[in-house]
């Protein structure tokens, strides 16, 4: 059963570009989780979504961040006209029910130049 | 506001050494709390989790302990080897806000084991 799966790896994109990050959750996991975190910091839940359906954004900017997670296909976080504060390590992480262990995928790590 | 926060920003053992990591929160309506590793370049890995209705829930080596009256969370290492150092976090998960679906990270112990 393989874990969570997030590319790429590795994203450098120039300021005002926009950023397209994928995750597919474990096999039978219907729930997505997407945390950024900043180095030597803690993890920051960014928004939480099932299929077709975004449960809580919370932890979303209001601008330029959205979020989707379609009928067929991965999960895809994007930012449009990224800026230097949004370099980061972005984790998708999932879950097979709410309220339940989450886990992670390896991690996008964004730098924007 | 409510927060995860950790005792002990770093902790140094020696090998074979028992490890233990704290954590303490402050919602009191947090009913579920889970134990990361995370190594270097990688995506957290879950360890152990607890839900409010235990105190003490064991893995192979660790062991989590809830003390709901103080709000403290800890992670005992057994037998700590050089694979174990990391950067350990916990996280809550309560029934309040928008939904069961938001985890709270503390700010993460670094555990270094010396051979």
């Amino acid at each position: 059963n393989a874990g969570v799966m997030q590319n790429p790896r590795h994203l450098v994109r120039r300021r005002g570009q926009e950023a397209r990050l994928r995750c597919s959750p474990m096999k039978g996991h219907s729930h997505v989780y997407w945390y950024r975190q900043l180095p030597e910091e803690g993890l920051k839940f960014m928004v939480y979504l099932q299929k077709e359906n975004i449960i809580d954004e919370s932890g979303m900017p209001k601008e330029r961040f959205s979020a989707e997670f379609p009928k067929e296909g991965p999960s895809i976080l994007r930012i449009q006209q990224v800026v230097r504060g949004d370099s980061a390590a972005y984790f998708c992480a999932s879950s097979p029910r709410e309220n339940n262990e989450q886990y992670f995928g390896p991690g996008t790590r964004l730098t924007v130049t | 506001g409510e927060s995860v926060g950790l005792h002990l920003p770093t902790l140094s053992v020696q090998e074979g050494d028992n490890s233990i990591i704290n954590c303490a929160y402050s919602n009191s309506a947090s009913d579920y709390f889970i134990w990361y590793k995370q190594e270097s370049g990688k995506g957290p890995q879950f360890i152990i989790d607890i839900r409010s209705n235990m105190d003490k829930r064991q893995g192979q080596r660790v062991t989590v302990l809830l003390n709901k009256t103080v709000k403290h969370l800890s992670l005992q290492i057994a037998a700590t080897q050089p694979g174990d150092s990391a950067v350990y976090f916990c996280a809550e998960n309560y029934a309040g806000g928008t939904s069961y679906g938001k985890l709270t990270f503390g700010q993460g112990t670094i555990l270094t084991v010396h051979p």
